[in-house]
């Protein structure tokens, strides 16, 4: 069965550093998108990306994170200055998009820590 | 504000004694209710999709229910494998690509 996935696993940052966040998403889906859950708290919506561009964006989504899907497989999130507070679990979801309205599917998840 | 809202946080059930969890939401034009699965440090996993009032959906020892104003997951003679955290998420019209908003999950657990 085709799943979401995401490298790494666990990324340690120090603060200011820049981190890239990558993802898999299932293969024939259209709509991608990029939440985290800071430890404890609820999974938060952070972008969403269709036709090689941003659709919709959080207010936590500001100038220090970015969005790409370089090739046709690959979907990744750089913060460029991390932060202490950016500490979280950051999921990865597509969804196909192409007949009516469809759930979304997540990957397992990088734990990112900054120091 | 649009919110989701689940209850309880947390549940004790001892195996083979049925319960509810439930999601209440207060979104504008609610596109689609979902409950997803998660383990301790994993991805959330899907489950169900409910899109209006009046629709169920099962699968093995769940059952998912939904109202105008709230969802129901009703777990029948659960098992020590169905200890998870289960989410409840919404999808409204308006929004540009259905993003989803998360309430704050019941965690389960299953004792043997």
């Amino acid at each position: 069965e085709p799943e979401v996935t995401q490298t790494p696993s666990h990324q340690v940052t120090q603060m200011g550093q820049e981190v890239i966040l990558r993802c898999v998403p299932i293969s024939n889906h259209l709509y991608f998108y990029w939440y985290r859950q800071i430890l404890g708290q609820k999974v938060e919506f952070l972008v969403s990306f269709y036709n090689n561009e941003i659709s919709e964006k959080s207010e936590i989504f500001d100038d220090q994170f970015s969005v790409e899907r370089p090739d046709g497989s690959n979907f990744t999130l750089k913060i460029r200055s991390t932060k202490l507070e950016d500490s979280a679990m950051y999921f990865c979801a597509s969804r196909k998009g192409t007949s009516g309205f469809n759930e979304q599917f997540f990957g397992p998840g990088t734990r990112l820590t900054v120091l | 504000e649009d919110q989701v809202t689940q209850s309880p946080e947390a549940l004790r059930l001892q195996e083979g004694e049925s319960s509810s969890l439930n999601c209440s939401y207060t979104v504008s034009g609610l596109r689609g209710l979902f409950w997803y699965r998660q383990d301790p440090g994993k991805g959330p996993e899907f489950l169900f999709t409910l899109y209006s009032a009046g629709e169920e959906k099962e699968k093995e020892r769940l059952k998912a229910t939904l109202t105008k104003k709230e969802s129901f997951l009703h777990i029948t003679a659960p098992k020590p494998e169905d200890s998870a955290t289960y989410l409840c998420a919404v999808a409204y019209y308006g929004g540009a690509t259905n993003k989803l908003i998360f309430g704050t999950g019941t965690l389960l657990a299953v004792q043997p």
